[in-house]
């Protein structure tokens, strides 16, 4: 059974500050997803990460794929209040369906 | 806004009854996802249409039963309900079944 693990599950942290949000699987994979997914809304893509050693950059945020260790990363950059939400990351399992982690609750503060 | 449309958006129900949740893919998507999200479990992957045909399960229950129809949009029954099936069931679409998944604005059961 395919697992995807997230840390952390919560995060509060200061404007202007830079943090990471990790996301391990359990078996091999060959496209890992980020997902936000801000309070009674839907998911919105943020990022695909499609081969070993993948880096993707939008604004503030960054993420990587290493398949070897089986772990992605989301990296936020000079967190701003508007990055607040919850991200999921996810990996594609049986029929390309969507394996999730439980999420990383951010929450970034003045 | 993805592109994909669910109805209804909101939906209250009592135990016992059945209810039927439409999705509308995106234009041109072929595939279709169904999840359910719940505080407990998580957003879990349900059931899988690609072009009309089903591809997948996931942790969908024998009471819950889905179909895609020649126009892509698709429906998901659920039926026999109880107070754990309250969730917020959303679904998804891609072009093909590798391709980004998109997905819709949900639809947030209640069964009392």
């Amino acid at each position: 059974e395919l697992k995807v693990e997230q840390n952390p599950l919560f995060l509060s942290m200061q404007e202007g500050k830079n943090y990471t949000i990790y996301c391990n699987y359990s078996t091999t994979s060959d496209r890992l997803y980020w997902y936000r997914q801000d309070p009674g809304k839907s998911l919105e893509s943020l990022f695909v990460l499609l081969s070993n050693g993948a880096v993707k950059q939008e604004g503030r945020l960054m993420a990587s794929l290493d398949t070897k260790a089986r772990l992605s990363t989301l990296h936020i950059t000079a967190a701003v209040h508007d990055l607040s939400a919850t991200y999921f990351c996810a990996v594609s399992g049986s029929g390309y369906a969507l394996n999730f982690g439980k999420g990383t609750s951010l929450l970034v503060t003045p | 806004d993805s592109g994909v449309t669910q109805t209804p958006k909101h939906l209250i129900t009592a135990t016992g009854q059945r209810v039927t949740l439409r999705c509308s893919p995106r234009s041109g998507d072929l595939s279709v996802y169904w999840y359910q999200q719940s505080l407990d479990q998580g957003l879990q992957f349900l059931i899988q249409y690609y072009n009309g045909e089903e591809r997948a399960k996931g942790n969908i229950l024998e009471r819950f039963s889905a179909q895609q129809f020649p126009d892509l949009h698709s429906e998901l029954n659920l039926s026999s309900l109880e107070l754990g099936d309250s969730a917020l069931y959303f679904c998804a679409s891609s072009a093909g079944q590798v391709e980004t998944q998109y997905f819709g604005p949900g639809t947030r059961l209640l069964v009392l």
